[in-house]
């Protein structure tokens, strides 16, 4: 079992569907992330929540809209996404927030969303 | 900036056999080093981390790991392996003086064990 909860598991959208996807922990972590994975390869960070303020932004298209309501949950707003945007969106949590040089809390990690756009 | 490098794209090894994998690192300042696991349409689970400290890091399922800076090395190995450690190894290094928490992630090795 994961501490790090994900829903929905599965999700298909059309290309001007707009879907959220929804993150949830409850250890008390400080820092909350967004990573997509595409298959057979690692996974690639798109955000950091740190302390619920969005601290890092990799460069993400803004189809992609990272929202954090309060400190136990994430949420990723999708619109007008690409058949290219298909990939496994993984939730990670970590105790310590970026910019802690004494970082020593290992990131969790959710099972993930699969999302498929059509 | 760090990076990581997993040779090993697949690893196959028969049920009780011994396994090594493979991670070797590029960073011009000291890093964390950790292994995680993914099976099958699952997220990712933590299996060790170096820090500091000993180099001989133990983690969860029999695995352990060894940190050698000379070789800027961190390979993953089990002594004994069974079909349910069939799964994504990835290994990740992250910077603790670079300003934020990145993890930079191996392209990964699957561990293939057969009966």
């Amino acid at each position: 079992d994961t501490e790090v909860t994900q829903t929905p598991k599965h999700l298909v959208m059309g290309m001007t569907n707009k879907k959220s996807l929804k993150c949830e922990q409850h250890m008390g972590h400080r820092a909350m992330y967004w990573y997509k994975q595409k298959a057979k390869k690692p996974p690639e960070l798109m955000f950091v929540y740190s302390y619920e303020k969005l601290s890092i932004n990799e460069s993400v298209p803004s189809r992609f809209s990272p929202e954090c309501p309060n400190s136990s949950l994430l949420n990723l707003h999708l619109h007008a996404l690409q058949p290219e945007d298909s990939a496994l969106y993984l939730c990670a949590s970590s105790q310590d927030p970026p910019g802690v040089t004494s970082y020593n809390s290992p990131l969790h990690f959710g099972n993930g969303t699969r999302l498929t756009v059509t | 900036a760090q990076s990581v490098t997993q040779l090993d794209s697949q690893v196959p090894v028969f049920e009780e056999a011994p396994v090594e994998l493979r991670c070797n690192y590029s960073s011009s300042v000291s890093v964390y080093l950790f292994w995680y696991v993914q099976y099958p349409n699952q997220g990712l689970q933590l299996l060790l981390k170096y820090l500091s400290g000993s180099t001989l890091v133990k983690g969860i399922n029999g695995f352990e790991a060894e940190f050698n800076k000379s070789q800027t090395s961190f390979h993953l190995r089990k002594p004994s392996v069974h079909i349910s450690d069939t799964a994504e190894y990835f290994c990740a290094v992250s910077a603790p003086n670079t300003g934020f928490q990145k993890l930079v992630f191996g392209t990964g090795t699957r561990l293939l064990v057969s009966p």
